[in-house]
Formats: structure tokens, sequence, C-alpha cells
């Protein structure tokens, strides 16, 4: 129940396609859900994030769409550019014992975009 | 640039041996976590400090302990080190003990540990 399921592992996509990650939850009491892009030899950094009392958010060309009845959300990266290549990782919080929230990250997605 | 500093970039040591990894959080942010990322493994939370008191646990070792000083920086020791522990060490902040929209994780550039 404290696992986020991420697909998939990796992911090649043409220059100007669309790229698709999902993740899958099962805890019901996760409540934000963040995605992190993370490059060779750095750190993740926040790329966006929901909630789920909204089932869609936007910036740019990323878009977290949220489905909370099947505990699911994507990331969709329109007109994928080469520099997108990076690994993607979805995330999750919950209350855990003690009350206390965490971040649950799934596995990572790898993509590459192809010029 | 997050504005999280960890030290040293590399670390080489050999079993059995112990390391000190440090982190500096960003300027205000009063939350540090420590994660540990494994070649093609995802991102596994250690544990997480908030204003000087451990404030959640995840999987982490008996051999590895964590602290964070008055001045909010953290440092995270690892000891009678194993093959297995060579891995990324991941620090990250956040303003309050969060993370959520308001209070996001910025994470450092990493230390990687590597065990011969």
């Amino acid at each position: 129940q404290q696992q986020v399921k991420q697909s998939p592992q990796s992911l090649i996509v043409q220059k100007g396609g669309i790229s698709i990650i999902n993740c899958a939850y099962e805890n019901t009491a996760f409540d934000y859900f963040p995605w992190y892009q993370q490059f060779p030899g750095k750190g993740p950094a926040l790329l966006i994030a929901i909630r789920p009392d909204v089932s869609e958010k936007k910036e740019g060309r990323f878009t977290i769409s949220f489905n909370k009845s099947a505990k699911q959300f994507s990331l969709h990266i329109m007109d994928s550019q080469p520099g997108d290549s990076a690994t993607y990782f979805c995330a999750a919080r919950g209350a855990f014992s003690g009350g206390y929230n965490k971040l649950i990250f799934g596995a990572g997605t790898r993509l590459a975009v192809h010029p | 640039d997050s504005g999280v500093t960890q030290t040293p970039k590399h670390l080489i040591t050999a079993t059995g041996q112990r390391v000190t990894l440090r982190c500096s959080p960003r300027s205000g942010d009063l939350s540090v976590y420590w994660y540990q990322q494994s070649l093609d493994q995802g991102l596994q939370f250690l544990i997480q400090y908030y204003n000087g008191e451990e404030r959640a646990k995840g999987n982490i070792l008996e051999r590895f302990s964590a602290q964070q000083f008055p001045d909010l920086h953290s440092e995270l020791n690892l000891s009678s080190l194993e093959l297995g522990d060579s891995a990324l060490y991941f620090c990250a902040s956040s303003v309050v003990a969060g993370p959520d929209l308001n209070s996001p994780l910025h994470f450092g550039n990493g230390t990687r540990l590597t065990v011969t």
C-alpha cells in the first residue's frame, strides 16, 4: 500500500511527439503527487505537482492528468524535445506511522527524445 | 541550482569503514531529508529531520545515523560499510515539515559513494 508503481521503465519518443508516463498507487490517503526530472549527475528537480482535488494541471508543455477513482496519474510531455531526455520520477505523499508525511517515489522512467 | 549543497560529491572508501556525508539546506528551509538511490533504482527515503529533531524514518539501516545541527545543516553517518551501500545519497530540504504544493522538496546534487 505504500508503493507507487511507475511505467514504462524506459521510453523513446521522436522529437515533437508526446511522451506519456504513468503511475498508479493503492493508498487512498495519498494527497500530493509531484513529478521530478533528473538529469545525469544532478539531483531530481521538481517539474510539476498536483493535489487530488483537481483532475488536470498544465504548466507549459507538461501536464499532469489525475484519475482519483482509478488511483492513477500520468505525466504528458507535449512537443517533446531532445533536451527533455532525462529520468522522470512520480511520487506520492501520505501519512504513515507516527502521523508523519513521507514522499514515496516511483522507480523512474528513462526518457530519450530522438531528433 | 536548487540551493541545497551536498559535500563531498564523490567518496571512495573500503568495506568496514565509516563516512560522513554533509548537507546544507536551502536558506530558510527547516526540514532536511535523506534519500538513497542505488543503480537503476528509485529514490528510497531514509530519514527526515525538522528543525533539529527527527521527524520520520524510512528504510534506514541501523549502521546508518543522521542528525541535524542548530544551524540546520545535516550529516548522514554510514558505518561498517558494505559493497551494497554503494549508491547516490541525496539530501533534500523543504520550508516546513511537508512536503506539499507550497513547500516542495528541493534536492541537492548528491554524494556518490563507492565502497570497494
